[in-house]
């Protein structure tokens, strides 16, 4: 079964551009999760969908990111426009239900570099 | 912001030892999960352990939960160098199905 599948796995931009991550889920699995990840630290979530409603995006810059996951499956994550302090791996995760419990299965991470 | 805290946030042993890494949080927990991230990739969940439960085994890992004290275990045994990773814990919350990250415990496992 393949797993959580996310792309780019690597970026550099300069400051002021945009960017855009992709996440391919665990097929079947109804919650995706977006978090961030700075060096050092543990993840911190950004967003969580239900299918393809966002339910706790609480965390999330509304300022300068979006997120969307179109017709429940996949999801992109946006930045415009990136700031120096956007550099992190940005980690996508997905679990069956997302109820107590769940096990969540992580990609590789698109690691952002921002100059 | 961050719930857990791990203690120690690196440590280094010898293949075949013991290691054990700690874990305290603040607020009441539905329960505690342990992932490891090794260099570049993404977390693998290890092992869930409920707060009504105060042991749990898998293999070599065995985990323990102190609800009273706020505080949780991890003993990885008889380590290999391939336990070469990050160990973080996460809680998840009451009343929320939100996981919080600690920043992780750096373990090395020297051959």
């Amino acid at each position: 079964e393949a797993g959580v599948v996310q792309s780019p796995r690597y970026k550099i931009i300069e400051k002021k551009q945009p960017v855009a991550f992709w996440c391919n889920p665990i097929s079947g699995h109804n919650t995706l999760y977006w978090y961030l990840q700075n060096l050092g630290q543990g993840p911190e979530l950004l967003i969580r969908y239900e299918n393809e409603e966002a339910v706790d995006d609480s965390q999330l810059p509304k300022d300068r990111f979006s997120a969307e996951r179109l017709k429940g499956v996949d999801s992109t994550l946006k930045i415009q426009p990136a700031e120096l302090g956007d550099s992190a791996v940005y980690l996508c995760a997905s679990s069956l239900q997302g109820i107590m419990g769940d096990e969540q299965f992580f990609g590789p991470g698109t690691r952002l570099t921002v100059l | 912001s961050q719930q857990g805290e791990e203690d120690p946030q690196a440590l280094s042993i010898q293949e075949g030892e013991n290691a054990t890494m700690n874990c305290s949080y603040k607020t009441s927990i539905n329960n505690l999960q342990w992932y490891r991230q090794n260099s570049g990739r993404g977390l693998v969940h290890l092992i869930l352990i409920r707060s009504n439960e105060r042991e749990k085994h898998s293999g070599r890992l065995r985990v323990t939960l102190d609800t009273s004290k706020k505080s949780s275990s991890l003993l990885i045994t008889a380590s290999r160098a391939a336990d070469t990773a990050s160990y973080f814990c996460a809680t998840e919350q009451g009343g929320s199905e939100k996981l919080v990250f600690g920043k992780g415990t750096k373990l090395t496992v020297n051959p």
